[in-house]
């Protein structure tokens, strides 16, 4: 399964709601995860089987979508929220997404 | 606390063979499974195999021709070996460890062992 993450880079300010969208190439079945990666760090597990909550994440960060679409939503963006995130599947084999690019404005 | 570290040389030479070991502590590799991805520069990341709880292993069957992961688990320690390396290769090299009751979501990672493929 293929996974197409967009937008590529987004721009957004502190305290704006950012939704990030992950689309697989086939059913994904909800087996997908999020993973937030900052410059020079490893990935980060944000939410696993579409919308749980790994522990010690923020509340502000959730999860949504069925089927090939889903999408993270950032409630109200924080300046430590400026990273890479990547959308993860494992329906069908194991794959990740290109990444949308988060920056603060 | 749970911890994977991962070590090995830094530079590689075309055509050799990459060795590396990800030495873990706060849990059990015979209750967990061990993953690894890596990430060229600047780029995406890109799952490269598991060994499982059971001792048994899968590979991405993009490098599987080329890949091998072992383990001792009496040292607490998982092993990649990746032969005929060449410059696209070079990246950060991940283990690590799904969430409990898991086979596939990672949830604790290394910090990554950097890898240069040149000559």
């Amino acid at each position: 399964i293929q996974l197409t993450q967009s937008p590529s880079l987004l721009s957004a300010s502190v305290g704006d709601r950012v939704t990030l969208s992950c689309k697989g190439s086939q059913n994904i079945n909800n087996y997908l995860a999020w993973y937030q990666q900052k410059l020079g760090e490893a990935p980060k597990l944000l939410i696993y089987k579409t919308n749980s909550l790994q522990t010690g994440i923020p509340s502000r960060f959730s999860g949504s979508g069925s089927g090939t679409d889903y999408t993270l939503t950032i409630s109200s963006l924080h300046s430590e929220d400026l990273a890479t995130y990547y959308c993860y599947q494992y329906n069908n084999g194991l794959t990740f997404g290109s990444g949308t690019k988060l920056e603060i404005k | 606390q749970v911890q994977l570290k991962e070590s090995g040389p830094g530079l590689v030479q075309p055509s050799q063979t990459l060795s590396l070991t990800c030495t873990v502590s706060g849990f059990s590799l015979t209750s967990y499974h061990v993953h690894w991805v890596r990430q060229p520069p600047g780029k995406g990341l890109e799952w490269m195999g598991v060994m499982w709880s059971d001792g048994d292993t899968s590979y991405n069957s993009a490098l599987k021709s080329r890949l091998s992961i072992s383990r001792d688990t009496s040292k607490s320690q998982v092993f990649l070996k990746m032969s005929s390396l060449q410059t696209e290769d070079t990246a950060t090299y991940y283990c690590a460890r799904v969430l409990s009751g898991d086979d596939y979501v990672m949830d604790a990672w290394g910090q990554g062992a950097s890898v240069t493929v040149s000559s």
